[in-house]
């Protein structure tokens, strides 16, 4: 239950392509969603992050799909570059414990 | 967004030293700031919580004597690994959490144990 599922692990998507991340969860005291991009050698940087009562969000080329009822959520990077080539990690907040649970990752590769 | 630092990014050090990682938050006050392990192609793995003026509330399998935490102010936390051996060598990233949920990693540090 103190699991986030992520997938896929690997991901290769062609330059101008539409890169998808899913995540699901279990625990109902997850309230808050961050996504994190982290490149090689550098601490994993906010991409943007929702709220279980908002259904989408979207900031430039990144947005994050909610679903409530069926506990998963995902990014979705519109117009993939190859400087988007990186790990991202999504994460839960959990409000019960007061820390973040964070999936396994997941290799985006964008092909110029 | 916040700025979190950490001191220093990369040390290397003999079996049986103790090194000590700095993890500051710069233009805001954070309450809570956590520690994280990270193995390679692996996620990362919470070592500690650290709340300004208490003690540290480790996660489970963490060797609170090895790994000393210490929150003396709302903008510093410092890891000392004691007696490092080569099993500790890895990535070691600290974040500051700003009210309310909202998360800030350092850009972490590599520790080699020879």
């Amino acid at each position: 239950q103190q699991q986030v599922k992520q997938s896929p692990q690997s991901l290769i998507v062609q330059k101008g392509g539409i890169s998808i991340i899913n995540c699901a969860y279990e625990n109902t005291a997850f309230d808050y969603f961050p996504w994190y991009q982290q490149f090689p050698g550098k601490g994993p940087a906010l991409l943007i992050a929702i709220r279980p009562d908002v259904s989408e969000k979207k900031e430039g080329r990144f947005t994050i799909s909610f679903n409530k009822s069926a506990k998963q959520f995902s990014l979705h990077i519109m117009d993939s570059q190859p400087g988007d080539s990186a790990t991202y990690f999504c994460a839960a907040w959990d409000s019960g414990t007061y820390k973040y649970i964070f999936g396994t990752g997941t290799r985006l590769k964008v092909l110029a | 967004g916040a700025v979190v630092s950490q001191h220093p990014s990369w040390v290397i050090c003999k079996s049986g030293t103790s090194v000590k990682i700095e993890c500051r938050s710069l233009d805001f006050q954070a309450t809570t700031m956590f520690w994280y392990r990270q193995f390679p192609k692996q996620s990362l793995m919470l070592m500690a919580t650290s709340n300004e003026g208490s003690k540290a509330t480790y996660e489970q399998g963490v060797e609170k004597d090895k790994f000393l935490i210490n929150h003396a102010s709302l903008t510093l936390s410092t890891l000392t690994v004691t007696s490092a051996h080569p099993e500790d060598s890895s990535f070691y990233i600290c974040s500051a959490r700003d009210d309310p949920e909202e998360q800030f990693f350092g850009p972490g540090t590599r520790l080699t144990v020879l």
